[in-house]
């Protein structure tokens, strides 16, 4: 079946720099890969996606890239800001089965 | 309310209680799943409901119980539980099984003493 191995496990930044959280997945069927912020108390809240015939997309200070043949993928978030501090979890789906990844703990320093 | 809600949004129970976690999506999706999401760990999905019917399950053990009584909402009945059962329930929604994006509610942290 699909793993999603997701890097690093926790990340601290300086306000106004950039982060960036990697993924790999395994099954190269999967066509769909969303990103997801979960603040603490909330559940996880959709910012980004990306679909297996786009290599790149934006919005805002955040983007995502897509490797098909590397099958790996990242986020990118520029200029960092406190209320960016958050667990960030990747998943990849195909068929509309969404596998996580572990997390990463991103703590953006003031 | 808009988006998916749970309640109770915490709940202690003793191994031996019956309770109950409540699910309501307002966005009128056809496609509703729980999750576990226990610390350290990846998301781990239980069951998905698609037009009320179950379509999958991924070997949860019994004494957790969904039932979805129409599109709108969905129940995870609980007994029995262990104390490793503690962890946030998250219900998600989508349009469809298929449409990829889901939806998550803010979640219930269970603690089983």
């Amino acid at each position: 079946g699909e793993n999603v191995e997701q890097h690093p496990s926790t990340l601290s930044v300086q306000e106004g720099d950039s982060a960036v959280i990697k993924c790999t997945y395994s099954d190269s069927a999967s066509n769909y890969f969303p990103w997801y912020k979960q603040e603490l108390g909330k559940g996880p809240q959709l910012i980004i996606d990306i679909r297996s015939n786009v290599g790149e997309k934006k919005d805002q200070r955040i983007a995502v890239t897509l490797n098909k043949t590397a099958k790996h993928f990242s986020l990118h978030i520029t200029e960092t800001q406190p209320e960016d501090s958050a667990v960030y979890f990747c998943a990849a789906s195909k068929e509309g089965k969404l596998i996580f990844g572990q997390g990463t703990e991103l703590s953006v320093k003031p | 309310e808009t988006g998916v809600t749970q309640t109770p949004r915490h709940l202690v129970m003793g191994m031996t209680n019956k309770k109950s976690l409540k699910c309501e999506q307002h966005l009128g999706h056809n496609a509703m799943y729980w999750y576990k999401q226990s610390a350290k760990k990846p998301l781990e999905l239980m069951f998905v409901y698609s037009l009320e019917e179950r379509v999958e399950n991924n070997s949860v053990p019994s004494r957790f119980s969904p039932e979805c009584p129409n599109s709108s909402h969905l129940f995870l009945h609980l007994h029995t539980l262990q104390p490793e059962d503690s962890a946030l329930y998250l219900c998600a929604s989508s349009q469809d099984v298929i449409a990829g994006e889901q939806f998550f509610g803010p979640g219930t942290r269970l603690t089983v003493l």
